[in-house]
């Protein structure tokens, strides 16, 4: 079955605009995940959506903002982009968030590079 | 590829030898742990995981240990092969925490052929 699959791959944008990112997580899975990855952070939790609710949130400034439809895509906007928001956003989808061993399984990701 | 980290710790092995990578976690009240590989250009991938009511869990050619009493997980990979480099990250999970992941900062394997 086909993976998690992000899209743009890759994106420029000017400090001050805005962007979003698309996740389609892998079919019949309802819970989608998003981090931040870069050199000097790492990989950091942003938000996490299941059923079209935010269930958890990371420690992001409100720029960064996520939604989910009834079909389990998920978008995340960033706002006001900072030469800091560059980074690759990683986007992870599960069957559901019930469970402790629920794997999670993460698309490439989108290399957001902002100038 | 894509950079996922440039000044990761490194770790050189030959190819055949044992390689052990290590993690320190800060959260005792975490309840479960995850090895994840990612190599460039491609997200992280699923490795092994290990419940903390459990100190030790094998799989194929991989090895989970974890201490809780120094809050240290370590990832053995044994006959370490070349498709084996890549970035390995530890992550941490807690009950009611949903699919909420916390992850180390990552250690940067090399396999010599």
């Amino acid at each position: 079955k086909a993976g998690v699959t992000q899209t743009p791959r890759y994106l420029i944008k000017t400090r001050g605009q805005q962007v979003t990112l698309s996740c389609s997580p892998i079919s019949g899975h309802r819970s989608v995940s998003w981090y931040q990855q870069t050199p000097g952070q790492g990989l950091q939790f942003l938000f996490e959506y299941f059923s079209e609710t935010q269930r958890n949130k990371g420690n992001f400034p409100g720029r960064f903002s996520g939604r989910q439809f009834s079909n389990s895509r998920s978008e995340m906007n960033v706002s006001t982009l900072e030469l800091g928001d560059s980074a690759l956003y990683l986007c992870a989808s599960s069957l559901t968030p019930g469970t402790l061993n629920t794997e999670a399984f993460f698309g490439q990701g989108t290399r957001l590079t902002v100038v | 590829g894509e950079s996922v980290g440039l000044h990761l710790p490194t770790l050189s092995v030959q190819e055949g030898d044992n390689s052990i990578i290590n993690c320190a976690y800060s959260n005792s009240a975490s309840d479960y742990f995850i090895w994840y590989k990612q190599e460039s250009g491609k997200g992280p991938q699923f490795i092994i995981d290990i419940r903390s009511n459990m100190d030790k869990r094998q799989g194929q050619r991989v090895t989970v240990l974890l201490n809780k009493t120094v809050k240290h997980l370590s990832l053995q990979i044994a006959a370490t092969q070349p498709g084996d480099s890549a970035v390995y990250f530890c992550a941490e999970k807690r009950n009611n925490a949903g699919n909420m992941l916390t992850f180390g900062g990552g250690t940067r394997l090399m396999v010599k052929p």
